[in-house]
């Protein structure tokens, strides 16, 4: 069974600072691995993925994350972040084959508050 | 990109009712999935629901009474039956192309008075 914990429930920030939510998984198998941005009163936007190649992937809004096998890490950054960043972010993680193939289970979230 | 819609996008319902939300993606896809999110928390997935077979439900989870149908590759339904306040929670249906990410709907916001 695969488990996702987000290390921190809120992240307060100032405008224009760097900011990390970290992520770490657990699974038997390969993985794919996923953060989503939730902004208040909608669904779900994919953020960036890691399928396999390159373990630095570039999302939209200028985020990025680092996939680390040995630690089991999935950590989102941004070098700069705008008040419009502020919303909760889930990191999620499927199996990339396997039975479970295709499900994903996610971490209980982070909430970004970007302050002026 | 995918666009996957929901209706309702929200709906206050008398405990005892029952409610079903549909999903319409705007290409044909095999994997469409089902999830539950309560106020403040993560997501759970209730289901996954594959056109031409029984929808698969998770731990904790029964068709009686989130009963699911997939006519063809582009919509499927939820229903959440029997309401009661503890239901009141967001659902989100998503779609899976292929090996990549699941994209998802703008929710169904459902409180149970």
């Amino acid at each position: 069974a695969q488990s996702v914990t987000q290390l921190d429930s809120q992240v307060p920030v100032f405008e224009e600072a760097p900011v990390e939510l970290r992520c770490n998984y657990s699974s038997s198998v390969s993985v794919y691995l996923f953060w989503y941005v939730q902004y208040p009163n909608q669904g779900l936007q994919l953020l960036l993925k890691y399928l396999s190649g390159s373990t630095l992937v570039k999302g939209i809004n200028g985020f990025e994350a680092e996939f680390n096998k040995s630690q089991t890490s999935f950590h989102l950054r941004k070098p700069s972040v705008h008040i419009s960043d502020t919303a909760e972010y889930f990191c999620a993680v499927s199996d990339a084959g396997g039975t479970s193939y295709g499900k994903l289970t996610f971490g209980q979230g982070t909430i970004l508050t970007v302050h002026p | 990109s995918a666009v996957i819609s929901q209706k309702p996008s929200r709906d206050i319902c008398q405990r005892g009712t029952s409610l079903t939300i549909q999903c319409q993606v705007d290409s044909q896809v095999t994997m469409m999935f089902w999830y539950r999110q309560q106020p403040g928390q993560s997501l759970t997935l209730i289901a996954t629901a594959n056109q031409g077979s029984e929808a698969t439900y998770e731990s904790g989870f029964v068709i009686d009474k989130f009963p699911i149908s997939r006519p063809n590759l582009t919509f499927s339904t939820l229903t959440v039956s029997n309401m009661s306040p503890e239901d009141s929670s967001i659902y989100l249906c998503s779609a899976r192309w292929g090996p990549g990410p699941q994209h998802f709907g703008d929710g169904t916001r459902l409180s149970i008075l």
